[in-house]
């Protein structure tokens, strides 16, 4: 496979429910990225990782939980979540993170499509 | 604050050429970035200016003026393919990027 794969592509839970999202990049990459998109509003940065070590969490609610083993793979474990929290949720990558514009070369996964009730 | 501005919604002919606008107010600037979005997929980089003028690509260009804010980019010979949601994003002083809502480009027979 190549390029950012992410599974599930859908979930559906309840808001005492317990999930993980996962993905998992074959570029090559070093800098990993979660991003939560909903309708008609920007992409909202969660969290990145740069050489598996989490560099940024732009006040991310704690049910929210990201997870980075090594540089080719992202998880986002969920609980308690919200109704509000349904979007679909991104992965991305790039070769590095920060310092450079090309850091900002995103190749982005399909998104997995969260719908909490 | 910072803010990206972009229309919501066009709609364009098979054939013709359209021009989606993008303003923004940042703390900087280190780039501004189109993005595609095909209904149910990944967003997949499009192009990159940094400075100002036009770079074509394809049957894609993007322009940039820093002076003013603005960016568009130009989409000619429409195909029914086409039909999309483009992102406009800046990297701010920090090289994160700030992105605009999008706008859905809807492509007519």
């Amino acid at each position: 496979e190549t390029g950012v794969t992410q599974t599930p592509r859908h979930l559906v839970m309840g808001m005492t429910n317990k999930k993980s999202l996962k993905c998992e990049q074959h570029l090559g990459h070093n800098a990993m990225y979660w991003y939560k998109q909903s309708a008609k509003k920007p992409l909202e940065l969660m969290f990145v990782y740069n050489f598996k070590e989490q560099t940024e969490n732009n006040s991310v609610p704690s049910r929210f939980s990201p997870e980075c083993p090594n540089s080719s793979h992202l998880f986002l474990h969920l609980h308690t979540l919200q109704p509000e929290d349904s979007a679909l949720y991104l992965c991305a990558s790039s070769p590095l993170s920060g310092g450079s514009s090309g850091a900002n070369v995103l190749t982005f996964g399909a998104g997995s499509r969260l719908t909490v009730l | 604050g910072q803010n990206i501005d972009q229309p919501t919604e066009m709609t364009a002919t098979e054939g013709a050429i359209v021009q989606i606008n993008c303003t923004y107010q940042t703390s900087g600037f280190n780039g501004l970035f189109w993005y595609q979005q095909h209904a149910g997929e990944a967003p997949t980089f499009l192009s990159y200016n940094v400075l100002d003028g036009l770079e074509e690509k394809g049957r894609f260009s993007s322009f940039l003026s820093r002076s003013k804010g603005y960016s568009y980019l130009l989409l000619k010979e429409l195909q029914m393919k086409d039909s999309a949601s483009y992102l406009c994003a800046v990297s701010d002083s920090n090289y994160q990027l700030i992105w605009g809502a999008g706008t859905k480009l809807i492509i007519k027979p």
